[in-house]
């Protein structure tokens, strides 16, 4: 039973257009969600977190979005750069626990 | 500042052999966590361990268990490996106190045949 899915396992976006990866989750008990790119032969490397009681958050490019009534969300990297392409992990955690459920990851081509 | 090293890289095995992963968690982090990556799949947890102690397991059998010593470092042992035991493991530790965006060391793969 997969608690955290991304339903597209690969997403090609041109350079300088935007990105949405999605990410859909079961558990509602659920209250923080993180978003990991990995790059080949490297571990994944922490991007971008949201706490279940904000429904938005931004760091630079890159944006997550939280509907938690669609138990559903979604990463925006505006613009997209050729180094943004790697394959990204959703994540999702429960009451405040230091165990992540890992989506199966999207990976995102960016094409110069 | 030296990030989670994992050691070896890569390993080969033979089915019903024991493997043994290493894992050196970042200065000052006291939890570690493994992870399997399965070929095309997401990344599994394993195992978290903090202060020594086994924290909580994922679903996987007896078979894969593991520790932590004194100075935080930590194994990982797959007894009776099985085919499907091939996968990419993943180790990352955080501080006890704050667990989210955990670092993660680039892995081992384990191949075994």
């Amino acid at each position: 039973d997969q608690q955290v899915k991304q339903n597209s396992p690969s997403l090609s976006v041109q350079e300088g257009r935007i990105s949405i990866l999605n990410c859909d989750y079961t558990n509602s008990m659920f209250d923080y969600f993180l978003w990991y790119k990995k790059y080949p032969a490297e571990g994944p490397t922490f991007l971008i977190s949201i706490s279940s009681i904000k429904d938005k958050n931004e760091d630079g490019r890159f944006t997550v979005f939280l509907n938690k009534s669609a138990k559903h969300l979604s990463l925006h990297i505006v613009p997209s750069q050729p180094g943004d392409s790697a394959v990204y992990f959703c994540a999702a955690s429960a009451n405040a626990g230091n165990m992540l459920t890992f989506g199966g990851g999207t990976r995102l081509m960016v094409k110069p | 500042e030296a990030g989670v090293t994992q050691s070896p890289t890569h390993l080969i095995k033979t089915r019903g052999q024991q493997a043994t992963l290493r894992c050196s968690p970042i200065s000052g982090h006291t939890s570690v966590y493994w992870y399997q990556q399965a070929l095309g799949l997401g990344l599994q947890f394993l195992l978290w361990y903090d202060e020594g102690e086994e924290r909580n397991r994922g679903n996987f059998p007896p078979r894969f268990s593991g520790r932590q010593f004194p100075n935080y470092s930590s194994e990982l042992n797959v007894n009776a490996l099985e085919l499907e035991d091939s996968a990419l493991y993943l180790c990352a530790s955080s501080p006890g106190d704050r667990p989210y965006g955990y670092t993660f060391g680039s892995g081992t793969r384990l191949t075994v045949v």
